[in-house]
């Protein structure tokens, strides 16, 4: 069964700083990976998607990510972190078309000025 | 484009009673979802649906009820509601031929006392 790992429960970060959040997965073949963000009171937004081609990935407000087969690891980065970039992040893992997706349980990120 | 409409945004329902939760999707997606969001927990898949009159259980059916009688609109049936049942419940779409990289609503955010 496919499964997500969000190791990072909460991580805080100042302003400007870079920021990586961590997401290993476990799935049998090559996997759809996203990440998704949540807001306070919002639905969740995709910030990118990965299934094949180049194994880093550029996605909406900066961010990017890495996908690493050797390590089971789709870690999300960004090289210098807004205030508004402080919200709920989620690594999903899924096999196409209507696969079930499986969502890793979270990192609250929180942006100190 | 509205995308994925949810109401009502907040609900509070007393023990026993039964409610259902729409959900409505403007962009002709075939798949159809409903996840419940408990703190800490990630996004638990309730039930799913790949399109009109066929429907699926997910990982935690139990004391839920669905039906998809057009492509537009997959409400949510909560029969004899629980305060296990408080909860935060999305629903999401997705496209066929796609990554699985779903829509998400705002949410509805249920209290059961």
């Amino acid at each position: 069964a496919q499964s997500v790992t969000q190791p990072d429960i909460h991580i805080t970060v100042s302003e400007g700083a870079s920021l990586e959040l961590r997401c290993n997965y476990s799935y049998g073949a090559t996997p759809y990976l996203f990440w998704y963000v949540q807001s306070p009171g919002q639905g969740l937004q995709l910030l990118l998607k990965y299934f094949s081609g180049d194994t880093l990935v550029q996605g909406i407000k900066g961010f990017e990510a890495e996908f690493k087969r050797s390590q089971s690891s789709f870690n999300l980065r960004k090289p210098s972190v807004h205030w508004s970039d402080a919200a709920e992040y989620f690594c999903a893992v899924g096999a196409g078309g209507y696969q079930k997706v499986t969502f890793g349980t979270g990192t609250k990120l929180q942006v100190i000025p | 484009n509205a995308g994925v409409t949810q109401t009502p945004k907040f609900r509070i329902l007393k023990i026993g009673q039964s409610m259902t939760l729409q959900c409505a999707q403007d962009m002709n997606h075939n798949y159809m979802y409903w996840y419940r969001q408990d703190p800490g927990m990630g996004l638990k898949l309730i039930y799913y649906s790949v399109g009109a009159g066929i429907t699926d259980k997910g990982e935690v059916p139990n004391g839920y009820n669905v039906s998809r009688s057009t492509t537009e609109d997959f409400p949510l049936r909560l029969e004899l509601a629980a305060p296990s049942q408080t909860s935060v419940y999305f629903c999401a779409s997705s496209y066929i031929g796609g990554s699985n990289e779903q829509f998400f609503g705002p949410g509805t955010r249920l209290t059961v006392l």
